[in-house]
């Protein structure tokens, strides 16, 4: 079974530059997480959705992010414009159903310069 | 808040040295606690998940127990390819609430 796709794996971006990260969650999974990982705060959580639904987007940084789940295999983070602190890594995940045990991608690694 | 703090940050074992990881928690009402796993470069893995204080699990060399404010993952005889980054997150029992992770703690074993 495939897991949790995440595109691009990396990504190298100027300051000011539109970013669009990409994710394809398990199929089955009514949860899809979005999550950010830095040295300094570790995994943190952006936004998640619940049958394309967003639930909880108190974790967005700021208005240049945003995230979409146009159908149930397919969602989107955007941050627009990117700024040098928005590199990190970005995972996805997702689950079936909230309390469950979630899946991770293997993260796309942004840097902005 | 719920919260989720691991210790120690970072820990070097020799091989077959046996170590604990701890991991502190506060939430209002523990649906679940996962343990995880991270290789560099990777996503983090699913280990466990422990749901009740008293609960165990194991797996190989790692075993995972849990009371009512931590969680321990001890490594028994640990070898290299033990040498990770584990990841400690809760799940709290308000509706809606998703997973909270700590920082990790990264194991490395030498040989």
């Amino acid at each position: 079974d495939a897991g949790v796709i995440q595109s691009p794996r990396h990504e190298v971006t100027e300051m000011g530059q539109e970013v669009t990260l990409r994710c394809k969650p398990i199929s089955g999974h009514d949860y899809l997480f979005w999550y950010r990982q830095t040295m300094m705060r570790g995994l943190e959580l952006l936004i998640y959705f619940n049958n394309n639904v967003p639930i909880d987007d108190s974790g967005m940084p700021e208005d240049r992010f945003s995230a979409k789940m146009p159908n149930a295999s397919f969602s989107t983070l955007k941050i627009q414009p990117s700024e040098p602190r928005d590199s990190a890594v970005y995972f996805c995940a997702s689950s079936l159903g909230l309390g469950n045990t979630i899946y991770f991608g293997e993260g796309s690694w942004l840097t902005v310069v | 808040e719920d919260q989720v703090t691991q210790s120690p940050e970072a820990l070097r074992l020799q091989e077959g040295e046996s170590s604990s990881l701890n991991c502190s928690y506060t939430v209002s009402g523990l649906r679940g606690l996962f343990w995880y796993r991270q290789d560099p470069g990777k996503g983090p893995e699913f280990l466990f998940t422990l749901y009740s204080a008293g609960e165990e699990k194991e797996k190989e060399r790692l075993k995972a127990t849990l009371t009512k404010k931590e969680s321990f993952l001890h490594i028994t005889a640990p070898k290299p390819e033990d040498s990770a980054t584990y990841l400690c997150a809760v799940q709290g029992n308000q509706a809606g609430t998703a997973l909270i992770f700590g920082k990790g703690t990264t194991l490395s074993v030498s040989s």
